[in-house]
């Protein structure tokens, strides 16, 4: 399986929206509604943001949110603020049972 | 509260076999949908997914490296073991593990431990 594809860097201002997508196939994003969003600032150990597409664990911003259409998936980030630059990563189930991680977007607030 | 924690040598030589401990507690994994799984990372890349054992103990592997790897759980120490036989300099990396639950339709990997760091060198 091959690893779902992010662009390498999105930017944004302070208090815009930014979204980062996340491209599989229909052996994983396609099929199933199994797309999770991590954040990972440095040094440290990643955080579910997104599960199930579109959910939120508790105590996550209502500024993220997560949605899906055909193989591609998208992580928006709503207002952006400074504490959001970091590195961000989805992953699906597969077809094989197993899961995939995606490429990694870096997210830099301007 | 769940934490999970790993655990393992901080330098493996190449050919060896590496051996990882995930010790958990605030949850069991006799629990239907529970699973804990592996995943690692390279110094400055990408999450590459390796492995997870579910609490009914069916265990799944990252297709390029099955051959590798072997997971198991002792359920009575709430550990769950990863080893990697082989081992090449390109397996250096922040190895994690992960509280996995799976059922209908939820799946989610939350929380995280905090990761250990394995470097393969001579």
């Amino acid at each position: 399986q091959s690893a779902l594809t992010q662009p390498a860097s999105v930017s944004g201002s302070p208090g815009q929206s930014i979204t980062i997508s996340c491209t599989g196939t229909s052996s994983d994003v396609g099929t199933y509604n199994f797309v999770s969003w991590f954040q990972q600032h440095p040094g440290t150990a990643p955080k579910l943001i997104i599960y199930d597409v579109t959910k939120r664990p508790s105590g996550v911003s209502n500024r993220f949110s997560g949605s899906k259409s055909g193989n591609t998936a998208s992580l928006t980030i709503s207002g952006l603020q400074a504490e959001d630059e970091a590195d961000y990563y989805c992953s699906s189930y597969t077809s094989s049972s197993t899961y995939v991680f995606g490429t990694g977007t870096k997210v830099t607030v301007l | 509260q769940i934490t999970l924690k790993e655990s393992g040598p901080t330098l493996v030589k190449p050919t060896q076999t590496l051996t990882l401990t995930c010790t958990f507690s605030g949850f069991s994994l006799t629990t239907n949908g529970v699973a804990v799984g592996w995943i690692r990372q390279p110094p400055g890349k990408a999450l590459e997914w390796l492995a997870v054992i579910y609490w009914d103990n069916d265990k799944r592997y990252s297709p390029s490296l099955k051959s590798s790897l072997t997971i198991t759980k002792d359920t009575s120490k709430n550990e769950v073991v990863l080893t990697k036989t082989n081992v090449d300099p390109v397996d250096t990396a922040t190895y994690y593990c992960v509280h996995i639950f799976s059922f209908g339709d939820d799946i989610w990997f939350d929380p995280w431990g905090l990761g250990t760091l394995v470097t393969v060198s001579s």
